[in-house]
Parts: structure tokens; C-alpha cells; sequence
């Protein structure tokens, strides 16, 4: 399983742009990123996939180099609402293989 | 999307006493289901995976017999804390992968939580 590195934590303010870089150096072919926000208290809710280049869906973008040894979640226009922790997985569940989470990123949105 | 749900949400028990969560895909029908465990300002860390029909595959370091895991149909996993102490006081979820996702993807749908406080 590809080990993930991110920010401990960031902070921003109401609409700006909010990018969280993620670094899997030893990522494997068949390899997907997704990308998962979490509230306190509540399970883990799913953002974004991507397996290269660029994918953009109603909240975010999602980049990533052709290496793919990182990505970067683009958060566009936060809100206090977006405050979460973020986490970058890296892996391949097709047949019940497992995912492990990072630490993730405390993202913090202030006025 | 795909829905997970958790029962209960919340419970408080006496040490000793044994704790059952229920982990429940509600429109989807799963062959594996994942439980993860977190503690405050930590991150999730996956305990073991359920298996329907057949025994749970447990990570490292967690007891088996401790956290019980019965993954009976399709539909329902069980985790079962016996013997509840304080130290067992942790956020518990659930996760499964919807089949009729995207093939060869790796979107998990999670569960609310359940949150246990031993006494």
C-alpha cells in the first residue's frame, strides 16, 4: 500500500483557494487517489478520484503530475463550512482490497 | 450515492459488558465491509475486514477475539467489543464499496460512526 504524505494542518480564509498537496512517492500502477473529507464526529465523506492528469466534479479538483508520485485537491473558493479534516488515499479497492488512511490535513476556514 | 448506516450512533456501557455496533448497506449489497477505529485527533485506523460468509481478516495487533466480527448477509456486518474497559472508548466505522460503482475504483462509502464510552 502507497504511503501518504500531506500538511498537518492549513489555514484560510472565507473565499479563497484552498490546495492540499499529497505526496505518494511509491505509488503502484494500478493505483487510484481519492481524496475524503471528514467532520468531527461523523464518518468520512468522498470528494474526489483520479488515476492522472486533471478531474474536476462540483466541489473540487484534483491534479495530478504525470508522475503521479503527488496530487494536489483544490478546494475552490472556501467557505467556514469546508473547515475538515482532509485525507489522500492511495490505492486499489477493486475486489475488497483494503485502504488505509494517513494523517490528513486539518484544514481551518476563518472569516 | 451509495448509503452506509451505523447503529447506534452513540452508547455508554459499564466495564465488562459487551458492546454490538451494526454496520448496514442500505441499497447495495456487500461482500466486504472495512471497520476502522479512531481516537481523538487521530486518524482512522483500520481494525479489520469483513468478509460475508466467511471469517474476518484482522490487522495487526487487534484482538480477534476481542472485536468480534460476524458478516452474515449481504447487507449487515457486526462488531462486537467483549468485555468493554475504558481503553476501548473510541469512534468506530464502517465502510463498504458499492459493486456497481466504477469498475476498477477505489470509492469507499462510511458509515455515521458509532461512538462507545466504556465507564
Amino acid at each position: 500500500l502507497a504511503k501518504t504524505t500531506q500538511p498537518i494542518s492549513m489555514d484560510s480564509y472565507e473565499g479563497q483557494e484552498v490546495n492540499i498537496t499529497c505526496s505518494h512517492n511509491n505509488i503502484a500502477t494500478n493505483d487510484y487517489i481519492t481524496w475524503y473529507q471528514q467532520f468531527p464526529s461523523q464518518g468520512p465523506r468522498f470528494i474526489i478520484q483520479g488515476y492522472k492528469t486533471k478531474v474536476t466534479n462540483e466541489v473540487a479538483s484534483l491534479f495530478i503530475p504525470a508522475d503521479r508520485k503527488s496530487s494536489t485537491l483544490s478546494l475552490p473558493r472556501v467557505s467556514l463550512s469546508d473547515t475538515a479534516v482532509y485525507y489522500c488515499l492511495v490505492g486499489f479497492t477493486g475486489g475488497g482490497n483494503k485502504l488505509t488512511f494517513g494523517t490528513g490535513t486539518q484544514l481551518k476556514v476563518e472569516l | 450515492g451509495a448509503v452506509v448506516s451505523q447503529h447506534p450512533s452513540r452508547v455508554i456501557c459499564k466495564s465488562g459488558t459487551s458492546v454490538k455496533i451494526e454496520c448496514r448497506s442500505l441499497d447495495f449489497q456487500a461482500t466486504t465491509m472495512f471497520w476502522y477505529r479512531q481516537f481523538p485527533k487521530k486518524s482512522l485506523m483500520l481494525m479489520a475486514t469483513s468478509n460475508e460468509g466467511s471469517k474476518a481478516t484482522y490487522e495487526q495487533g487487534v484482538e480477534k477475539d476481542k472485536f468480534l466480527i460476524n458478516h452474515a448477509s449481504l447487507t449487515l456486518s457486526t462488531l462486537t467489543v467483549t468485555s468493554a474497559h475504558p481503553e476501548d472508548s473510541s469512534f468506530y466505522i464502517c465502510s463498504a464499496r458499492d459493486p456497481r460503482a466504477r469498475v476498477n475504483t477505489g470509492e469507499l462509502f462510511f458509515g455515521e460512526g458509532s461512538r462507545l464510552t466504556v465507564l
